[in-house]
């Protein structure tokens, strides 16, 4: 089965840091996905995790505990652009399908 | 180079009319899914194609949903009879291989009246 946990909201300021958590039981789970979507338009990849650990990809790092079904999204220097629904998304099985949550909705202010 | 693209990018239809979602993958990509997005509600897995052939069906919702992919290319959602319930932002990815990215298209906003 597949359950994914994140939180509905976050609300961060301009050019501060915000972390996005997810939990996430999936079974044949390959990776997991973070992408960005804006409200009204496709998502967009930000990163694709597959071996624990942190990566770092400009202001945007991703980061995967396997054993602990556990990823979190890190956003700097927040920018009012970023402002926008972040969908985690464990990837599994053959076909590598991904499984969407509801997002997490951010809203970045002044 | 060209992204995922579909299309139409907007369908309103009568309930119990058949419709027709296309999708163009991103050239050389051998795999292609189809997700669709009800209001307010994260994305759904339908089906993935590798190739022309497609090993996994699980997400489509009924019978009245089916999908084929020709040339190793362009794929065609197509749902029967529809229904208001079918009223979704239908999106449509490839990826180089199963294991890589998946690269969303703008999706076809359908509407059963």
């Amino acid at each position: 089965g597949q359950n994914i946990d994140q939180p509905t909201e976050m609300t961060a300021t301009e050019g501060a840091i915000v972390q996005i958590n997810c939990t996430y039981q999936t079974s044949g789970f390959n990776g997991l996905f973070w992408y960005q979507q804006h409200a009204g338009e496709a998502p967009t990849f930000l990163s694709y995790n597959v071996l624990d650990g942190l990566e770092e990809k400009g202001r945007f790092s991703s980061f995967l505990s396997r054993s602990k079904g556990y990823s979190y999204l890190l956003l700097k220097e927040l920018q009012m652009k970023d402002s926008a629904s972040y969908l985690c998304a464990p990837a599994a099985g053959g076909g590598n399908k991904l499984t969407f949550g509801t997002g997490t909705q951010l809203k970045v202010e002044l | 180079g060209a992204g995922v693209s579909q299309s139409p990018s907007n369908k309103v239809t009568e309930k119990g009319k058949d419709v027709e979602l296309r999708c163009d993958p991103i050239s050389g990509h051998t795999a292609l899914y189809w997700y669709r997005q009800r209001l307010g509600q994260g994305l759904e897995f339908l089906i993935y194609f590798q190739g022309n052939s497609a090993p996994d069906k699980s997400g489509l919702p009924s019978d009245r949903f089916s999908a084929e992919r020709t040339g190793e290319s362009v794929s065609t959602l197509t749902i029967q009879r529809t229904q208001q319930e079918d009223s979704a932002v239908y999106l449509c990815a490839s990826s180089d291989r199963w294991a890589d990215t998946q690269y969303f298209g703008p999706g076809t906003r359908l509407t059963v009246l």
